[in-house]
C-alpha cells in the first residue's frame, strides 16, 4: 500500500490561489470519490477540510475547495491568508477496503 | 461536542507490545455507520493510517502492519483500544485516534484526539 503522491511544498502570496495535487492509482483515488483533505498546523492534530472529494464540513471556509480528475485529486485554496500556512494531507479509500494518506505538502504563505 | 483522548505509555522498549486507549464522548460507537480509527505520525513525517473499527465490529487494518495490530472497542466504556506488538524504533510517533461519521455521509476523520507521543527506546 503506497502513500499517495503530493508535492513536498507549495507557496503563494496573500490573496493568491494555490492548488495541491494528490496522485494515486486506479485502485484508490481513481476508483472512489472518497478523498479527504486535512490541514495540520505545527504541534496540532489534523483538521478535516474536505471530504468525499468536494464536500466542506460545517465551519470550513469556502476558500477551500476540492476536485478530482482520474487518479489525481486536488485541493485549491483561494484568497490565501497567513493562517493557511500549514501542512496538508490527502487520504483515499482503497480497493483493499483500507485507507491511505498522502506524503503531505507544506504550504508557505510568502 | 465530540471529544477523543488517547492514553497509554509514553515510552516502550523494543520488542514490547504497545497498548493505547482512545476514550471518547459526544457520539456512540453503536450508531450505524460510525467508526473510530488510529493514525500515527513519526516526528517530522507524514500521517499513516493504522486501523479502524466500525459500529458493527467490522475491523480494517493497514496491510503493511496487519500482523502486528489489533483494534477492539468497548461501547460500554466509550473506548477503542489499539495494540501493536513487537515495537521498534521506527514506531516512535504521535498516535492519534479519530472519529469517522460515515452515518452522516462523511468519509473522513472529522474529529481527532490531541495525540500521544510514544517513544521506542531501550
Amino acid at each position: 500500500q503506497s502513500a499517495l503522491t503530493q508535492p513536498a511544498s507549495v507557496s503563494g502570496s496573500p490573496g493568491q490561489s494555490i492548488t495541491i495535487s494528490c496522485t494515486g492509482t486506479s485502485s484508490d483515488v481513481g476508483a472512489y470519490n472518497y478523498v479527504s483533505w486535512y490541514q495540520q498546523h505545527p504541534g496540532k492534530a489534523p483538521k478535516l477540510m474536505i471530504h468525499d472529494v468536494t464536500n466542506r464540513p460545517s465551519g470550513v471556509s469556502n476558500r477551500f475547495s476540492g476536485s478530482k480528475s482520474g487518479n489525481t485529486a486536488s485541493l485549491t485554496i483561494s484568497g490565501l491568508q497567513a493562517e493557511d500556512e500549514a501542512d496538508y494531507y490527502c487520504d483515499s479509500y482503497t480497493s483493499s477496503t483500507t485507507w491511505v494518506f498522502g506524503g503531505g505538502t507544506k504550504l508557505t504563505v510568502l | 461536542q465530540i471529544t477523543l483522548k488517547e492514553s497509554g505509555p509514553t515510552l516502550v522498549k523494543p520488542t514490547q507490545t504497545l497498548t493505547l486507549t482512545c476514550t471518547f464522548s459526544g457520539f456512540s460507537l453503536t450508531t450505524s455507520g460510525v467508526g473510530v480509527g488510529w493514525i500515527r505520525q513519526p516526528p517530522g513525517k507524514a500521517l499513516q493510517w493504522l486501523a479502524l473499527v466500525y459500529y458493527n465490529d467490522d475491523k480494517r487494518y493497514n496491510p503493511s502492519l496487519r500482523s502486528r495490530l489489533t483494534i477492539t472497542k468497548d461501547t460500554s466504556k466509550n473506548q477503542v483500544v489499539l495494540t501493536m506488538t513487537n515495537m521498534d524504533h521506527v514506531d516512535t510517533a504521535t498516535y492519534y485516534c479519530a472519529h469517522r461519521p460515515e452515518d452522516r455521509g462523511v468519509r473522513g476523520f472529522d474529529a481527532w484526539g490531541q495525540g500521544t507521543l510514544v517513544t521506542v527506546s531501550s
